[in-house]
């Protein structure tokens, strides 16, 4: 239950395309959801969160999308950039909690 | 650049060794934490550390693994006898407050250990 499912583990895009990637997790009492972006050799980066209040958050070309109901979220990003290749995670956290559950990453590669 | 500072950036170890790996916080940060990555992996929690306290090391392996952040200097994780199955990069992060429900917590660039 304290597992957060992200996929696909990898995903070619076009420049100036859109990626998706996609998480679900079981625990409901998860209500903070950041999405990290890593380059290789470097530390996760957060690029932005979300809280279950909102359905959608938007900064920038990144879109974060929620869904309570499927216990889903997921990131778009827009105008895809060669730039943008990296590895990104998705993570959940509780109140009160302080772990932070990551998913297993999605490598994006983005071409020119 | 204030960041959260760690080194060794990388290090080798033969099998048997000790690795010790050092995490400043952020300035005015007093939680940290250390994740592990293995190869192709996502990050797991390892262990939440107070000044001075260790707050949850439920995420640590029972044995040869051990972390402290005393009340001067550096947080310092450290692992002993290292075995081929310990390569990996261990990230510190650290936070303002308690992370969760916004509070957010910022990585350091990791220390990749590799056991040969």
């Amino acid at each position: 239950q304290q597992q957060v499912k992200q996929s696909p583990q990898s995903l070619i895009v076009q420049k100036g395309g859109i990626s998706i990637i996609n998480c679900a997790y079981e625990n409901t009492a998860f209500d903070y959801f950041p999405w990290y972006q890593q380059f290789p050799g470097k530390g996760p980066a957060l690029l932005i969160a979300i809280r279950p209040d909102v359905s959608e958050k938007k900064e920038g070309r990144f879109t974060i999308s929620f869904n309570k109901s499927a216990k889903q979220f997921s990131l778009h990003i827009m105008d895809s950039q060669p730039g943008d290749s990296a590895t990104y995670f998705c993570a959940a956290s509780a109140s009160g909690t302080y772990k932070y559950i990551f998913g297993t990453g999605t490598r994006l590669k983005v071409l020119a | 650049n204030a960041g959260v500072m760690q080194n060794p950036r990388h290090l080798v170890r033969r099998r048997g060794q000790e690795a010790r790996l050092r995490c400043s916080p952020m300035k005015g940060h007093s939680h940290v934490y250390w994740y592990r990555q293995l190869p192709e992996e996502g990050l797991k929690f390892m262990v939440y550390l107070q000044k001075e306290n260790i707050i949850d090391e439920s995420g640590m392996p029972k044995e040869r693994f051990s972390a402290e952040f005393p009340k001067e200097g550096p947080s310092i994780l450290r692992i002993q006898q290292v075995v081929r199955g310990d390569s990996a990069a261990y990230f510190c992060a650290s936070s303002l407050s308690i992370s969760g429900t916004g509070n957010t917590i910022y990585f350091g660039e990791g220390s990749w250990l590799t056991v040969v």
